[in-house]
């Protein structure tokens, strides 16, 4: 059972570049996640997607646009990079996104924009 | 909305000694209060959580402890093991729309000195 897999596990991007990362769980969970973490700040919620066919904005997502593909999938794009994306993204998945569920993270994404 | 701080951001203990980690929340509405252990190169993973209607909770070497009054947790790990260094993050959620909205800490890097 790999659980939230997440691609790729580094990246480098020249500013302006685009990019998506890409997301997918295998547990048949309703609700989806994208996090940044930068250091000294935690983990900050960029995406989230309740269920299927639905998304909405978290703490920070200026730059960013995401796609709830199927059950399984949840991409998040990135248009026009810039150094201030630089941060290490996690994925998460929770199985309905109701109160006091355990969040299931990917190992991560390290994404430097040059 | 809701602020987690977390005290302290680095913590370093002999192997077999206590550590105790504290986070203030903001919120009122928070009810539920997760611990995620983080390693190195890996994703969050929940260890323990409390919910607002419970003082305090036990789990082998880790427990919880949740002052409502004051907003305030802590975590406790007793007889730190080397295999305990990693980083902690604490977190305060609340139900918003019908989904919870989770809100973390900034983290506490735990080294276990052998």
């Amino acid at each position: 059972n790999a659980g939230v897999t997440q691609t790729p596990k580094f990246q480098v991007l020249k500013t302006g570049q685009s990019m998506t990362l890409q997301c997918a769980q295998d547990m048949n969970h309703n609700s989806m996640y994208w996090y940044r973490q930068d250091p000294g700040m935690g983990l900050r919620l960029i995406y989230y997607s309740a269920s299927e066919g639905t998304t909405d904005k978290g703490e920070v997502p200026n730059g960013y646009n995401v796609s709830r593909l199927n059950k399984r999938e949840f991409s998040l794009r990135l248009e026009s990079a810039a150094p201030s994306q630089t941060s290490v993204y996690f994925c998460a998945s929770s199985e309905t996104g109701k109160f006091g569920e355990k969040l299931f993270f990917g190992s991560g994404t390290q994404l430097s924009v040059l | 909305g809701e602020n987690v701080e977390q005290h302290p951001s680095t913590l370093s203990v002999q192997e077999g000694d206590s550590a105790v980690i504290k986070c203030t929340y903001s919120d009122s509405a928070s009810n539920y209060f997760p611990w995620y252990k983080q390693e190195l190169g890996k994703g969050p993973q929940l260890i323990i959580d409390i919910r607002s209607n419970v003082g305090e909770k036990k789990d082998q070497r880790i427990a919880v402890t949740l002052n409502k009054t004051a907003k305030h947790f802590s975590l406790h790990i007793t007889e730190t093991q080397p295999e305990d260094s990693a980083v902690y993050f604490c977190a305060a959620s609340k139900v918003t729309g019908g989904y919870q909205k989770v809100t973390f800490g900034t983290g506490t890097k735990l080294q276990v000195i052998p």
